[in-house]
């Protein structure tokens, strides 16, 4: 398997409401991590996980919660978006923090309302 | 600092053309990483290439080209005889190796657009 699967593929949301996005990867890969793309723009990170912990927060607002229980999975919890937050969201892994086996998944397009 | 500059916005060119996407960077490393990305309409970022700063060969995958040259910090893309499927968005990007952080820094990407 050397896919980086996330679901769901599209999410509408309300202001209120509370959703996640979720995140998987099979290739034994200890680093994972999230971008944000806003259209015509390039990929920005937002978080890194390495080994399960927190290493890299690139001062999002925490109205985005990451998660990582386990090696294999990365969740991004939402809450009280703003129409703003709308965007593609998309999670990536590497076999470790560098340069080599960067993967991306499809991503998530997310439309806050 | 730590950049990638991507200085054409938009391409257009017709179809079986060549053509070089350019791509220069920044980076006080020593040790560092690039990459190609394409980005169709449907979303998702395909993987075309990646380069470590000890490596300065040229590639060649198919119709796919590419120029690494450190001493003007460039890595530049060409596609020979260029096809409508070629249309995409296309990202050049950076990892430094100090911090060890796998931060991946792109440019503002080149949108490339064949005409039949």
């Amino acid at each position: 398997d050397t896919e980086v699967t996330q679901t769901p593929k599209h999410l509408v949301m309300g202001m209120t409401n509370k959703k996640s996005l979720k995140c998987e990867q099979h290739m034994g890969h200890r680093a994972m991590y999230w971008y944000k793309q806003k259209a015509k723009k390039p990929p920005e990170l937002m978080f890194v996980y390495s080994y399960e912990k927190l290493s890299i927060n690139e001062s999002v607002p925490s109205r985005f919660s990451p998660e990582c229980p386990n090696s294999s999975l990365l969740n991004l919890h939402l809450h009280a978006l703003q129409p703003e937050d709308s965007a593609l969201y998309l999670c990536a892994s590497s076999p470790e923090t560098g340069g080599n086996g960067y993967t991306f998944g499809s991503g998530t397009r997310l439309t806050v309302v | 600092a730590q950049k990638v500059t991507q200085a054409q916005t938009e391409i257009s060119v017709v179809e079986k053309e060549d053509v070089t996407l350019d791509c220069v960077y920044e980076t006080r490393d020593t040790t560092y990483y690039l990459f190609w990305y394409k980005q169709p309409p449907s979303g998702e970022l395909v993987f075309l290439i990646r380069r470590n700063s000890f490596d300065e060969q040229n590639e060649i995958s198919g119709r796919y080209s590419w120029n690494f040259q450190k001493s003007t910090s460039s890595f530049n893309f060409t596609i020979t005889a260029s096809q409508v499927v070629d249309s995409a968005v296309y990202f050049c990007a950076l990892i430094p190796f100090s911090g060890n952080t796998g931060k991946l820094i792109f440019g503002q990407g080149t949108t490339l657009q064949v005409k039949p």
